[in-house]
């Protein structure tokens, strides 16, 4: 059975740090991009970031209201995937999914339950 | 950045209901489209890609149709568990884009 489960999340002050994790299992990690999505409380859904897969260098891209403060990693031998957020700020406060895409279609075909980030003083 | 526009923002059916949410991009994305569904305090869920495939595991009463900028999600009988918030997601250029969502509740 495919399985992504987030953790990391909290409660962290403005200007602090979080780092989040998504473990996967029941599928070849290395073989696929993955992204991170975010929800404000009682928004619509937010793309925050992606990450290739090793074929394609896992290079990165990033909606432009995180570029330069999150950074998305990956460590393909623990089947894990990295949010590390920077410089947090109030508007940052939702909770985060990670999504794995398709291999073909390059759509979030499998989603994690997420994990709940406040960003509160 | 491509703007996705949902239409209705809500809507309110009956069980047995042919629904139709529309979703309209500011540009053209080919058939770049995805539909998702979620539920309250849930992640959402996949229901159709490239404009029109159905997501494998998801009843056919689901069908997506549309290409360039404009895409339908039709539910071909509304059933209790079709309840939901519905999402159209381009993913044609970054960034990827989601639409404002449209929240399908009962009459």
């Amino acid at each position: 059975e495919v399985q992504l489960v987030e953790s990391g999340g909290g409660l962290v002050q403005p200007g602090g740090s979080l780092r989040l994790t998504c473990v996967v299992s029941g599928f070849t990690f290395s073989d696929h991009y993955m992204d991170w999505v975010r929800q404000a409380p009682g928004k619509g859904l937010e793309w925050v970031g992606r990450t290739r897969s090793k074929a394609d260098s896992y290079t990165t891209e990033y909606a432009a209201s995180v570029k330069g403060r999150f950074s998305i990693s990956r460590d393909d031998s623990k089947n894990s995937l990295f949010l590390q957020m920077n410089s947090l700020k109030t508007e940052d406060t939702a909770v985060y999914y990670c999504s794995r895409l398709s291999a073909y279609y390059y759509y979030m075909d499998v989603w994690g339950k997420g994990t709940t980030v406040t960003v509160s003083s | 950045d491509i703007q996705m526009t949902q239409s209705p923002s809500s809507l309110s059916a009956s069980v047995g209901d042919r629904v139709t949410i529309t979703c309209r991009a500011s540009q053209g994305i080919g058939n770049n489209l995805a539909w998702f569904q979620q539920k309250p305090g849930k992640a959402p869920k996949s229901l159709i890609y490239a404009a029109s495939s159905l997501q494998s595991g998801v009843p056919s009463k689901f069908s997506g149709s549309g290409s360039g900028t404009d895409f339908t999600l039709t539910i071909s009988s509304l059933q209790p568990e079709d309840f939901a918030t519905y999402y159209c997601q381009q993913y044609n250029s970054y960034p990827l884009t989601f639409g404002g969502g449209t929240k399908v509740e009962i009459k």
